[in-house]
């Protein structure tokens, strides 16, 4: 079974600096796609940004970005020139490219906090 | 504009009662999805469909049953709710393109 890692529980960055959330996954699949969710405190649950796996070139969507590592299985997102309204709880996902295979799988979250 | 809602945001109820989640979808897709997040804690999926009357169980063990009816619209029952019963639930639909699940804001249940 495929799980989710995250190994930091609470971060903080200062406004407009930069900051790294890491990730780590556990598949024994080649094909597969990963997620950063980005969760406000009593708001819907958005999606940040996307990878897949067969894919090389890291993604990136304005200010965030990862770096995807498939041999170490390790996916982290990086926040460039952060905001107040980036802080939220940030989930990695994974979801096997297999077909029939729905749920995505969570990791238990990082809470971000920005510093004015 | 294209979206995914739930209803009540917050519940509060007491044991024995039945109650009923509430999830609408306009984005027109397909799949839908019910995922459990306790506080502090990863999200679990405990039921989802592929469309009109297909519904399957999820990886986490779930109480409650669901029901699609109409392509918009997957709601999640609890015949009998139990304080253990007490957790956040996250409705979500996706179609065919780029495997993106899109999430409601959730419904906070508390079963007293």
């Amino acid at each position: 079974a495929q799980t989710v890692t995250q190994s930091q529980p609470e971060m903080s960055v200062q406004e407009a600096e930069t900051v790294t959330l890491s990730c780590t996954y556990d598949t024994s699949e080649s094909d597969y796609y990963l997620f950063w969710y980005k969760q406000p405190p009593s708001r819907q649950m958005i999606l940040v940004i996307r990878q897949e796996a067969y894919k090389q070139q890291n993604a990136t969507e304005n200010r965030f970005s990862v770096n995807f590592q498939k041999a170490a299985k390790s996916f982290s997102l990086k926040i460039s020139d952060s905001q107040l309204g980036d802080a939220a709880m940030y989930f990695c996902a994974y979801r096997s490219a297999r077909g029939g295979s729905e749920k995505l799988v969570f990791g238990k979250g990082t809470k971000l906090t920005v510093n004015p | 504009e294209a979206d995914i809602y739930q209803t009540p945001r917050y519940l509060v109820i007491g044991t024995g009662k039945k109650i009923t989640l509430e999830c609408s979808q306009t984005m027109g897709h397909d799949k839908m999805y019910w995922y459990q997040q306790d506080p502090g804690m990863e999200l679990h999926l405990i039921h989802y469909s592929y469309g009109v009357n297909s519904t399957e169980k999820g990886d986490l063990s779930s109480e409650s049953t669901v029901s699609r009816i109409r392509t918009e619209h997957f709601p999640l029952t609890l015949e009998s709710a139990r304080p253990s019963h007490t957790s956040q639930y996250l409705c979500a639909s996706g179609g065919l393109a780029k495997n993106i699940q899109y999430f409601g804001a959730g419904t906070r249940l508390s079963v007293l």
